[in-house]
């Protein structure tokens, strides 16, 4: 079976740094992906790590350690905009099957 | 650059009603997949397609049907619609070729079951 645990919530000031953990636990794990979605809107990709280490995009970086069964998401330079849910979500095939946690809704304040 | 689209955006059936959600994407993608969403549960997988001609079952495949009528369409059938199935319905595409944990979402359909 597929668990996987993320904060339920996160807050932050504008230009502070936040990081959102997630472990999981799934039958097979090729990657870990990290999604946005806006008040319910279409979830968008952030990144996608297949292997340890530190994958930097901008102001949003995202770590792996597959020995641990655990990774996070660091946002930067927060910025209101980046009030959403994030979400992490294990590719557990070859087939591109993702399982989504629960999401973090992740709140910016001025 | 249409990406995913899909139809209808909103909808509300009564119990025991059916209706098909559409969906289509532009971007030539093997792989396609309907989630829902209800809240405080995430995203959970109901079917999949791997490529045309080809379906498979998710976490939460009872009470729908899939078809993957060619490559660009993959529609959802809801048989005899329940209150359970009250959701926010998301379709994604996937390129075999780019980032494999890349998915691309349509903006979703909005279903209600009175």
């Amino acid at each position: 079976g597929q668990s996987l645990e993320q904060p339920s919530e996160v807050t932050a000031v504008e230009g502070a740094i936040v990081q959102i953990n997630c472990t999981y636990q799934t039958s097979g794990f090729y990657g870990l992906s990290w999604y946005q979605q806006h008040d319910g809107g279409a979830p968008t990709f952030l990144s996608y790590n297949a292997l340890d280490g530190l994958e930097e995009t901008g102001r949003f970086s995202s770590f792996l350690s597959r020995s641990d069964s655990y990774g996070y998401l660091l946002l930067q330079e927060l910025q209101m905009k980046d009030s959403a849910s994030y979400f992490c979500a294990p590719r557990g095939s070859t087939l591109g099957r993702l399982y989504f946690g629960r999401g973090t809704q992740l709140t910016v304040w001025p | 650059n249409a990406g995913v689209t899909q139809t209808p955006k909103f909808q509300v059936l009564k119990t025991g009603q059916s209706m098909t959600l559409q969906c289509a994407q532009d971007m030539n993608h093997n792989s396609m997949y309907w989630y829902r969403q209800d809240p405080g549960m995430g995203l959970r997988l109901i079917y999949y397609s791997a490529s045309e001609g080809t379906t498979d079952k998710g976490e939460v495949p009872n009470g729908y049907n899939v078809s993957r009528l060619n490559k660009r369409e993959f529609s959802l059938r809801l048989e005899s619609a329940a209150p359970s199935q009250t959701s926010v319905y998301f379709c994604a595409s996937r390129d075999s070729g780019g980032k494999a944990g890349e998915l691309f979402f349509g903006e979703g359909s909005r279903l209600t079951v009175l």
